[in-house]
């Protein structure tokens, strides 16, 4: 068990349509990262939030946004649904007391079915 | 701009030796990991490894780093049929707390008894 805990487990919903994802990060850490996991493009980064703000961001699509609370959890919000958002969301968190800023530790993550 | 490279399959025998290779492009990586994710789970950060290292021993686990070369190997010893998993390798170009992985399409590994 990582620490991370993400929910929810699975996510069945019709296209156009509108999720949010959430994400706790380690107790502690500070960075949250969201990747997408598909079987066409493989993993990758979306966007990380550090301590409530947006630091880096990767193959995010325009319909997608997330936000990072007071309390460190984050939130992925996918709207105007296709079918190729299909795939499993993963979240991932660093930089706490109890691990360094180098290691990322991954949630179970959610997955996304849209039909 | 940044690619990660990996077989897509690996079949060996329990007891033998794994070895997972992986290659990239971007010679400026910091960080180089590898990650294990089981059917239906999520990853599992097994080991990662300094730029300026060129081994990393971990029980079981060995990792070598090629820099000049841009390889990276993960060598399991002994595999059992729990490691039955896809081995992911990725690579974090800026470290620290912007470092957002880059990731190979993952190497399936497959452990025969």
């Amino acid at each position: 068990d990582s620490g991370v805990t993400q929910t929810p487990k699975h996510l069945i919903t019709a296209t156009g349509q509108r999720v949010t994802l959430r994400c706790s990060p380690r107790s502690g850490d500070l960075s949250v990262y969201w990747y997408q996991q598909s079987l066409d493009q493989g993993l990758q980064f979306l966007i990380q939030y550090y301590n409530g703000e947006e630091r880096a961001k990767g193959n995010i699509l325009e319909r997608f946004s997330a936000q990072q609370f007071p309390d460190l959890h984050s939130e992925l919000n996918l709207s105007s649904l296709e079918l190729g958002d299909s795939a499993l969301y993963f979240c991932a968190s660093s930089g706490g007391p109890s691990g360094g800023y180098n290691e990322q530790f991954f949630g179970p993550g959610t997955r996304l079915t849209v039909l | 701009g940044e690619d990660v490279e990996q077989s897509l399959f690996l079949s060996v025998r329990e007891g033998d030796s794994s070895v997972i290779n992986c290659t990239y492009t971007d010679s400026s990586s910091t960080y180089l990991y590898w990650y294990k994710q089981e059917p239906g789970a999520g990853l599992q950060l097994l080991t990662y490894i300094f730029s300026n290292m060129d081994m990393k021993q971990d029980q079981r686990l060995t990792v070598l780093l090629n820099k000049k070369d841009k390889h990276l190997s993960l060598r399991i010893a002994d595999t059992q049929t729990g490691d039955s998993a896809i081995y992911f390798c990725a690579e974090s170009i800026e470290g620290g707390s912007q470092g957002n992985l880059i990731f190979g399409k993952g190497t399936k590994l497959s452990v025969k008894p």
